[in-house]
């Protein structure tokens, strides 16, 4: 199972836009990337899933470059209530391992 | 689309009792589900993966005879914390997918387990 790397934290400021990169070397050929949101107390929310170039749904993009080694999540135009602890998964349909996430703290 | 739902949302109970945590796929067939928990600050750990109609599969760790999980049709699965301790209090987490290769996992609102 490919082993993802995110930032611990990250803050931003409402309606800027926040790009969150993951690192994930040794991604297999049948892997999809996908990223989650998670709330204190709720389930993870299911965000974007993508395998290569670029994806874009009504909430976010997600960008990964040729060799799949890293994807950008692109969230345009935060709020506040974007705070959250966003993740980043690899995987192909079977059983997936969460990483620490990433932290987000939007500010006003 | 792609809604799973948990039940209870929160249960307490007293030391040496059983729980009892359905989750239900409700507008798709699960072939597939599987169960985290999640304690304070930290991220979700992987219990089990479960297919329909077939044993769980437990990750490295987790005690198949505490935490039996049945996964008898394919909208529903159950774990079932045998014993509950006040260490096994968390969150605990379900996911579903239809076991596509390239399926996603849906998951469920979660059940906050407190043993007194």
């Amino acid at each position: 199972l490919a082993k993802t790397t995110q930032p611990i934290s990250m803050d931003s400021y409402e309606g800027q836009e926040v790009n969150i990169t993951c690192s994930h070397n040794n991604i297999a050929t049948n892997d999809y990337i996908t990223w989650y949101q998670q709330f204190p107390s709720q389930g993870p929310r299911f965000i974007i899933q993508g395998y290569k170039t670029k994806v874009t749904n009504e909430v976010a993009s997600l960008f990964i470059p040729a060799d799949r080694k890293s994807s950008t999540l692109s969230l345009p135009r935060v709020s506040l209530s974007d705070t959250a602890v966003y993740y980043c998964l690899v995987g192909g349909g079977d059983k997936i391992i969460f990483g620490k996430g990433t932290r987000l703290h939007i500010l006003p | 689309g792609a809604v799973v739902s948990q039940h209870p949302s929160r249960v307490i109970c007293k030391s040496g009792t059983s729980v009892k945590i359905e989750c239900r796929s409700l507008d798709f067939q699960a072939t597939t589900m599987f169960w985290y928990r999640q304690f304070p600050k930290q991220s979700l750990m992987l219990m089990a993966t479960s297919n329909e109609g077939s044993k769980a599969t437990y990750e490295q760790g987790v005690e198949k005879d505490k935490f039996l999980i049945n996964h008898a049709s394919l909208t529903l699965s159950t774990l079932t914390v045998t014993s509950a301790h006040p260490e096994d209090s968390s969150f605990y987490i379900c996911s579903a997918s239809s076991g596509q290769l390239t399926d996603t996992q849906y998951f469920g609102p979660g059940t906050r387990l407190t043993v007194l």
